[in-house]
This record gives C-alpha cells, sequence and structure tokens, in this order.
C-alpha cells in the first residue's frame, strides 16, 4: 500500500525550545494533511491542517509547512511545552484513501 | 473530553464470543470511520460510512461486520475474532468524507484469549 512517514522516531527536546517533527509522503495526488497528536491511553487528537494550494498555515503555536516539490510536511512547535510530549502523526488523503504516517515519539524534557 | 464517545473502554472476549463496539457522536457529522490500531503503530482504516451508508471497506475480514444505525451511532460486531484481533479500536467522525478533520474518540481496547 502507500507509505507515509517514516518508521517511528524519537525527538527530545527541552521545554522550551521549538520542535520541528518531520514526515515524508509518497501520493503526489494527494490534496489534503493533517497532523494529529495522541497521548498515551487517548485518540488521536486533530492539531492543524492543510490543503494542496497552500505552503504554509499557522496554528496557535503550530505552524505545518508543505513542499509539495519534495512531498515534505513538517509541523512546527514553539515554546515546546511537557503537555506536548506525545506521538504525532501525519495524514495524507486523496479521493476515498487516508493514511496515516508511522508516527513520531516527542520527548519534552524539563 | 471528546466528543466522540466509544463503550466499552475495555472488552475481553473468546474466540467463539458474539459482542459489539458502539460509537456515538452529536456533532451533526455525516462521516464515520472505524480504524484499529496495534501498539506502536498508526491507526489503520477499516471502514468508512458516509451518510449512513458503507462507502469504504478496506478489506477487512467478515468477522467484523460494521452497521450504521443512524448519523449519530456506528456499531462494530464481533464474531469468531482471532488472537491477532487484539488491538485499540478507534471510531472517528467528520462534517464530510476524506477532507476534513476527524475526530477521534478514545477507542475500545480489546483482548481475544
Amino acid at each position: 500500500g502507500e507509505s507515509v512517514g517514516l518508521h517511528l522516531p524519537t525527538l527530545s527536546v527541552q521545554e522550551g525550545d521549538n520542535s520541528i517533527i518531520n514526515c515524508a509522503y509518497s501520493n503526489s495526488a494527494s490534496d489534503y494533511f493533517i497532523w494529529y497528536k495522541q497521548e498515551s491511553g487517548k485518540g488521536p487528537q486533530f492539531i492543524i491542517d492543510i490543503r494542496s494550494n497552500m505552503d504554509k498555515r499557522q496554528g496557535q503555536r503550530v505552524t505545518v509547512l508543505l513542499n509539495k516539490t519534495v512531498k515534505h510536511l513538517s509541523l512546527q512547535i514553539a515554546a515546546t511545552q511537557p503537555g506536548d510530549s506525545a506521538v504525532y502523526f501525519c495524514a495524507e488523503t486523496t479521493f476515498n484513501k487516508f493514511y496515516f504516517g508511522s508516527g513520531t515519539k516527542l520527548n519534552v524534557k524539563p | 473530553d471528546t466528543e466522540v464517545t466509544q463503550t466499552p473502554k475495555h472488552l475481553v472476549m473468546g474466540m467463539t464470543n458474539k459482542k459489539s463496539l458502539k460509537c456515538e457522536q452529536h456533532m451533526g457529522h455525516r462521516a464515520m470511520y472505524w480504524y484499529k490500531q496495534k501498539a506502536k503503530k498508526p491507526p489503520e482504516l477499516m471502514f468508512v460510512y458516509s451518510y449512513e451508508k458503507l462507502s469504504i471497506n478496506e478489506s477487512v475480514p467478515s468477522r467484523f461486520s460494521p452497521e450504521c444505525p443512524n448519523s449519530s451511532l456506528l456499531n462494530l460486531h464481533l464474531h469468531a475474532l482471532q488472537p491477532e484481533d487484539s488491538a485499540l479500536y478507534l471510531c472517528a467522525s467528520s462534517q464530510a468524507q476524506m477532507d476534513q478533520p476527524q475526530h477521534f474518540g478514545d477507542g475500545t481496547r480489546l483482548s481475544i484469549l
């Protein structure tokens, strides 16, 4: 099947630093991308999304960047907090297809 | 608190049992989804309902049977499951199919003995 993202890496950052989580997608026809956060024992939580006609979208403390040329998606978290510790999944969708990436675990050190 | 409610939170069943997982949302969403998630893996799409009709079945074995009684409810009927079916089963909903953010419940942790 399609492959989105990398094998699960772990990113450790110091509290207060900025975090960047990366994701590679394989389907150039994908037109909608989403970042989810999943804390232990909970379901994925929507963070931010972006459509293929945009390169950048900002939310509260989060920014998503889309580079369609190299099929790359990134999530930037400003001033990372302990509550940001979780697994982060990117997801891509085309018509009638929806794929999650393999995820990145974010550890925030106090 | 999640706006998608799943029951039960935990379920242990034998391979000959029949049980059902339930999911409910009151956000007026018209698309609902079932996912299976194994430990340390991403969720895998199983079924999609759009306007109460099954629109996607990702080649899921027939021992899993989805049902959408109305626009707010989604069930997953389980029968003759295998130990490898033990996983977290997640329900999600969105305003429309696929190209809108999905809202997830916290899942049912299923263990097959």
